[in-house]
């Protein structure tokens, strides 16, 4: 079946670092893949997004992804990490049923930022 | 464009109540989502509406949720009788049928607490 594994629930990162958080897919077509980003109490925010072509992906905010098909995985980095960036992100791929996909998202790891 | 609308945002009610929680998707967005996110199973698609007809429901825990699109702008997610395992962070989210590929836009979502 189709799924999304974030392996860290949490991460905790001092302002100024770099970040990575991990994505772990599995599909058995080309994924389309997304980057959500939740502050709290708000909805969900679209970071960025690969379907093809040039696997490293910019988005909003300063973050990036790359799409790596040999590890099935699909990682969200941020060179330096700002105070505001403390949320949860979820990763999330589209499978598709019929004409229209359906998003299946990770569980989601929430960062924290110490000063 | 104001996004996507939930309301209320907060919802306390006592179990065996009829909850109604309402979304109005962004106009000229011809798909409908509702999700469910909770600590335990993460973000769950409940159901997702095409031109306001329902196309997967599958999503849905039991009979007691019913969803309902009566037009473009509106719709309607119901829980009756609620239980305390409903509590519940309920999401909408809209997207638009000229993309090829689900971005979709979430609303900021209603906090349901069943006591």
């Amino acid at each position: 079946a189709q799924s999304v594994t974030q392996p860290d629930i949490h991460i905790t990162v001092s302002e100024g670092a770099s970040l990575e958080l991990r994505c772990n897919y599995s599909y058995g077509a080309t994924p389309y893949l997304f980057w959500y980003v939740q502050s709290p109490g708000q909805g969900l925010q679209l970071l960025l997004k690969y379907f093809s072509g040039d696997t490293l992906v910019q988005g909003i905010k300063g973050f990036e992804a790359e799409f790596k098909r040999s590890q099935s995985s699909f990682n969200l980095r941020k060179p330096s990490v700002h105070w505001s960036d403390a949320a949860e992100y979820f990763c999330a791929v589209v499978v598709y049923g019929g004409s229209q996909g359906n998003l299946i998202f990770g569980k989601g790891t929430k960062l924290s930022v110490k000063p | 464009d104001a996004g996507v609308i939930q309301s209320p945002r907060h919802e306390v009610t006592e179990m065996g109540q009829e909850v109604t929680l309402r979304c109005k998707p962004i106009s000229g967005h011809d798909y409908l989502f509702w999700y469910r996110q909770t600590m335990m199973r993460g973000l769950e698609l409940l159901i997702y509406f095409n031109n306001n007809v329902p196309i997967d429901d599958s999503g849905m825990p039991e009979d007691r949720f019913s969803a309902k699109m009566p037009n473009a702008s509106f719709s309607t997610l119901k829980i009756q009788p609620s239980e305390p395992r409903d509590s519940a962070v309920y999401f909408c989210a809209s997207s638009p049928s000229d993309r090829a590929y689900n971005e979709q836009f979430f609303g900021p979502g209603t906090r349901l607490t069943v006591l």
